[in-house]
């Protein structure tokens, strides 16, 4: 079964601060892998995702992700943050089977605050 | 698009009771999951849907649990009797195949006394 790892589970930054959310993974086969956002009393929303190719994938709001397969890590950047960056960050893989969908494998998630 | 739907969005119960939560997907999608999150255990998947079909209910908790999905617009999740540890936000996400995205519902966040 796969697993998932968010490094940090509460990071406080301030406004125009860089970011970087850790994210590894655990699975033997090929996997697609997300991250998904929580804003306070909202449900969960895509930010980006990675299916193949280009492992550097942009998403909404100026973030983006880097895949690096050896490392089994698909780590969220964005380069200056904003006091409405405040939010929950899940990181998601769901194994690659053969065309149909699958349940997401959630990390326990990233609690995102920005000082302003 | 109205996004998925999810009702009711609170419910407080006893112990005990009966707790029928409801979900409609995005029409046209083919896929539909159901999830719980918890402080203590994160998102965790229930058990998903392919055409009204359950592919994989392995992370059903128990067999007070259930789920259903009589037609391709609506499903629904059984608890029955409710406890106490069953206290969650459960979460309906629904999918097109070859979209590979899941669109989640705001969630009903379930509170048993």
């Amino acid at each position: 079964a796969q697993s998932v790892s968010q490094h940090n589970h509460h990071v406080i930054l301030s406004e125009a601060a860089s970011l970087e959310l850790g994210c590894n993974y655990s699975y033997g086969g090929t996997v697609n892998l997300f991250w998904y956002v929580q804003y306070p009393g909202q449900h969960l929303q895509l930010l980006l995702k990675y299916f193949s190719g280009d492992p550097l994938v942009k998403g909404i709001k100026g973030f983006e992700a880097e895949f690096i397969k050896s490392k089994f890590s698909f780590n969220l950047r964005k380069p200056s943050v904003q006091w409405s960056d405040t939010a929950e960050y899940f990181c998601a893989v769901m194994r690659q089977s053969g065309g149909g969908a699958d349940g997401l494998t959630f990390g326990k998630g990233t609690h995102l605050i920005i000082q302003p | 698009d109205a996004g998925v739907i999810q009702s009711p969005r609170h419910e407080v119960t006893e112990m005990g009771q009966e707790v029928t939560l409801r979900c409609k997907p995005i029409s046209g999608h083919d896929y539909l999951f159901w999830y719980r999150q918890t402080m203590m255990r994160g998102l965790e998947l229930l058990i998903y849907f392919n055409n009204n079909v359950p592919i994989d209910d392995s992370g059903m908790p128990e067999d007070r649990f259930s789920a259903k999905m009589p037609n391709a617009s609506f499903s629904t999740l059984k608890i029955q009797p409710s406890e106490p540890r069953d206290s969650a936000v459960y979460f309906c996400a629904s999918e097109n195949a070859g979209q590979e995205t899941q669109y989640f519902g705001p969630g009903t966040r379930l509170l048993v006394l």
